[in-house]
């Protein structure tokens, strides 16, 4: 089956800790996406990526990290740095503007700080 | 920037009945693309609807119709004769012709009363 799978569904992690959530794509997308989500707010972006080895921040970029270097393949790590990282994270992918701009989303990740 | 708004925090609508969810956005962009995704308990975010702002013709996909007033700036979905089913969360989004950056409303959370 083609989509997008995320690991862990659910992640804890102590305070001071760096931790990478996954997110890989077999739809053959050029573009991928971190989200993250907060109660009663839409989904913010993170940070994206049109292609191998190149990414953008988001608006709220700051104590995330990610890289690029497959395809497939879109790590996102929430590091120290991130003052209140606990929310739900969604990774997406697309054809890109030129496929009319759908994303496909992953069934995210539920990370709490302990 | 584009911002996204969603007035109605929560509705909710009698099953079989049809109930109408609002959504307002502002961009200095010309060319963009309206989207409406479903949240439903089960966290994973799914396509409803899509419209591409240079179309005069509302999008429509089977129960689901939208209202786009590109003058107005309003993009409002039409849920015909509700299921259970569509008890969800309800995001509205845009994205302009010519970046990945897409905007997210606050949402709306739809309950559907047997």
């Amino acid at each position: 089956d083609g989509g997008i799978t995320q690991s862990p569904k659910y992640l804890f992690r102590k305070e001071g800790q760096n931790v990478t959530l996954s997110c890989e794509q077999n739809l053959n997308h050029d573009a991928m996406y971190w989200y993250r989500q907060d109660p009663g707010q839409g989904l913010r972006l993170i940070y994206y990526s049109q292609i191998v080895n190149d990414f953008q921040k988001g608006d709220i970029a700051e104590g995330y990290s990610v890289s690029r270097e497959k395809k497939e393949s879109f790590p996102l790590t929430v590091t120290s740095a991130q003052k209140n990282p606990t929310a739900f994270y969604l990774c997406a992918s697309s054809t890109g503007l030129a496929g009319g701009g759908r994303q496909f989303f992953g069934p995210g990740t539920r990370l709490t700080v302990l | 920037a584009q911002t996204v708004t969603q007035s109605q925090p929560e509705m909710s609508v009698q099953e079989a009945e049809t109930v109408t969810l609002s959504c307002t956005y502002d961009t200095s962009e010309n060319n963009y693309y309206l989207f409406w995704y479903k949240q439903p308990p089960s966290r994973q975010m799914i396509l409803v609807i899509r419209q591409e702002a240079y179309k005069q013709q509302n999008a429509t996909e089977n129960r689901f119709s939208v209202n786009f007033q590109k003058a107005a700036k309003s993009f409002s979905l039409k849920i015909s004769d509700s299921q259970l089913g569509d008890t969800a969360m309800y995001f509205c989004a845009s994205l302009p012709y010519n970046n990945n950056d897409m905007r997210f409303g606050a949402g709306t959370r739809l309950t559907v009363k047997p």
